[in-house]
């Protein structure tokens, strides 16, 4: 079965610094999110991608936050200048409608220390 | 508005017992999506089960089932003879289709479900 991937699984980096985190989505997929979820709380929508442009955006999703789908394949979060509420998992998620197919990777767990 | 209520927050229940989640929505829209997901220890999220707004039908996938009343606004979960491995948090999301909605998903609170042998 299609999955998303997610790399790298875990990130530690220091405050200020910037980090990208990288996700494959299924390959005929049109639809390309990124979540967030603070440990021990509920998943947040941060920001939807279609058509190689931002479709909605979250208030979480400020200046620091940026995607990018810079070949066809990938999907990127880069986040500029990390700060230690920026600790959570990372999900992104592909879906080939917005509704068929909605799946999520593995997640990749940002700590900032 | 949109938005996902799960009121309970955690849940405890002896192995084989049965144990429902709960989960009530809000969206202005007549046509949604109501998803489950379930969140082991390993922190993934596993999709359980989709739910359009024009399926009533309850549904029964092994011990899973659920039961969708929009003269409520719910859509809740329940597991028959619960396990061990049962132990996780579930996830109740919503996706609507109005306009301007790109396709993301409103989560609810979670309920952790512990199942005790």
């Amino acid at each position: 079965e299609p999955e998303v991937t997610q790399t790298p699984s875990h990130q530690v980096t220091q405050m200020g610094q910037e980090v990208i985190l990288r996700c494959v989505p299924i390959s005929n997929h049109l639809y390309f999110y990124w979540y967030r979820q603070i440990l021990g709380q509920k998943v947040e929508f941060l920001v939807s991608f279609y058509n190689n442009e931002i479709s909605e955006k979250s208030e979480i999703f400020d200046d620091q936050f940026s995607v990018e789908r810079p070949d066809g394949s990938n999907f990127t979060l880069k986040i500029r200048s990390t700060k230690l509420e920026d600790s959570a998992m990372y999900f992104c998620a592909s879906s080939e409608t917005g509704v068929n197919g909605y799946t999520f990777g593995s997640g990749t767990r940002l700590t900032v220390v | 508005a949109q938005k996902v209520t799960q009121a309970q927050t955690e849940i405890s229940v002896v192995e084989k017992e049965d144990v429902t989640l709960d989960c009530v929505y809000e969206t202005r829209d007549t046509t949604y999506y109501l998803f489950w997901y379930k969140q082991p220890p390993s922190g993934e999220l596993v999709f359980l089960i989709r739910r359009n707004s024009f399926d009533e039908q309850n549904e029964i996938s092994g011990r899973y089932s659920w039961n969708f009343q929009k003269s409520t606004s719910s859509f809740n979960f329940t597991i028959t003879a619960s396990q061990v491995v049962d132990s996780a948090v579930y996830f109740c999301a919503l996706r609507s289709l109005g306009s301007g909605n790109t396709g993301k998903l409103i989560f609810g609170q979670g309920t952790t479900l512990q199942v005790k042998p």
